[in-house]
């Protein structure tokens, strides 16, 4: 177990559906990233968010959005989804100052 | 300027030889080099990392070999085992700053016994 702790572990949804994956990042770490990776695919970076507030923004579709709660879990919605966007979706947590990720175990999105 | 390079895309090796992957960067800055190792269905997790100020890292079985002066560092995996094989990402990033990390497109690392 990394700490970091992803919801669902799977999930499967009809395309023009709306979805919301949730991270909870590891004790004491102010940082949250998404990630996206489609099969054989590498790393995308979707989203960072720090202490509550967006800080990076990379190839993030405009039907999905973000945000990080105050206790500092985040989640990820997923809207007007599409059959490209089946894909793992990895939350990774940081203490705030750089250096190594912790990701989760991710959530394996299918799109039908 | 903020992409990380990696090679290959994918390797076969015979169970006891060496793996070795390549990574290029080109932005200067970056100060924290680690690598991820990813097994199928699995969230990728922190192998080993190397600062620029050392030429090179060991840990066990892996080395992370780093030239400054070329931008580029590679990971060395000695006496490959078959337990090794996953799929490894080299990385860059700024280890000061709360900041996203830069991934490799990754390699494809199969020990065949």
């Amino acid at each position: 177990d990394s700490g970091v702790t992803q919801t669902p572990k799977h999930l499967i949804t009809a395309t023009g559906q709306r979805v919301t994956l949730r991270c909870s990042p590891r004790s004491g770490d102010l940082s949250v990233y998404w990630y996206q990776q489609s099969l054989d695919q590498g790393l995308q970076f979707l989203i960072q968010y720090y202490n509550g507030e967006e800080r990076a923004k990379g190839n993030i579709l405009e039907r999905f959005s973000a945000q990080q709660f105050p206790d500092l879990h985040s989640e990820l919605n997923l809207s007007s989804l599409e059959l490209g966007d089946s894909a793992l979706y990895f939350c990774a947590s940081s203490v705030g100052t750089g250096g190594g990720y912790t990701f989760g175990s991710g959530t394996r999105l299918t799109v039908v | 300027q903020q992409q990380v390079k990696q090679s290959p895309q994918s390797l076969i090796v015979q169970k006891g030889g060496i793996s070795i992957i390549n990574c290029a960067y080109e932005n200067t800055a970056f100060d924290y080099f680690p690598w991820y190792q990813q097994f199928p269905g699995k969230g990728p997790a922190l192998l080993i990392a190397i600062r620029p100020d050392v030429s090179e890292k060991k840990e066990g079985r892996f080395t992370i070999s780093f030239n400054k002066s070329a931008k580029q560092f590679s990971l060395h995996i000695m006496d490959s085992q078959p337990g090794d094989s996953a799929t490894y990402f080299c990385a860059a990033s700024w280890e000061s700053s709360a900041s996203k990390i830069i991934f490799g497109s990754g390699t494809r690392l199969s020990i065949r016994p």
